[in-house]
């Protein structure tokens, strides 16, 4: 069974305010992602964490701040975002990013709305 | 910049149709390939992936892998209403090690 939880579905903020996407995993994946897709667009990656250390970072701004407390664990950071910013936020793991056959699963995503 | 190439649609076909989708990508090095499915307002759903040349089928669908042309097929038998989405097709990125999504083809199956 393969589940990618992420909280909360929906969430709306302003450009002042400071907010936290959430994902969590519990089969034991090694590696995690956060994509943006915005309307009509694929999604678009943003960061990878490989053993709970950045791998990559896709040149995002500083407003996106990723961690990655433990394994199971995966947060976004939103400080001082733009109306631009609004999108579908999906978190996404897989057992080991290097291993050949690297299969990734997506939660259902958060909707970000920026007002 | 690597590239995953795939047809906006819409295709458009009658209900118990062969639904033909076709993907083109640039990383010849590429080992890996998905197909995800994705209805609107939806998160992707992976439905099949593809490692090695030829077919590999899963219930109706079956993908379809090329190396040397660099081309990956997805083709639903029996075409439902209900498989009406965006089909999105995503390839292993070499050097990145993570999905490089193509823009998606939306599939719709008329009753």
């Amino acid at each position: 069974d393969t589940e990618v939880t992420q909280t909360p579905k929906h969430l709306v903020m302003g450009m002042t305010n400071k907010k936290s996407l959430k994902c969590e995993q519990h089969m034991g994946h090694r590696a995690m992602y956060w994509y943006k897709q915005k309307a009509k667009k694929p999604p678009e990656l943003m960061f990878v964490y490989s053993y709970e250390k950045l791998s990559i970072n896709e040149s995002v701004p500083s407003r996106f701040s990723p961690e990655c407390p433990n394994s199971s664990l995966l947060n976004l950071h939103l400080h001082a975002l733009q109306p631009e910013d609004s999108a579908l936020y999906l978190c996404a793991s897989s057992q080991d990013r290097l291993l050949s056959g690297n299969t990734i699963y997506f939660g259902e995503g958060s909707w970000l709305t920026v007002v | 910049q690597k590239e995953v190439e795939q047809n906006s649609g819409p295709l458009s076909v009658p209900e118990g149709a062969i639904a033909s989708l076709n993907c083109t990508y640039s990383d010849r090095g590429s080992q890996s390939f998905f197909w995800y499915r994705q209805y609107s307002g939806k998160s992707p759903e992976l439905i099949m992936f593809i490692y090695s040349n030829g077919d590999k089928e899963d219930g109706r669908f079956t993908a379809q892998l090329n190396k040397a042309s660099q081309y990956v097929s997805l083709l639903i038998r029996d075409s439902q209403p209900s498989d009406s989405a965006t089909y999105l097709c995503a390839v292993m990125d070499t050097g990145r090690r993570a999905l490089t999504f193509g823009s998606g083809t939306r599939l719709q199956v008329q009753p």
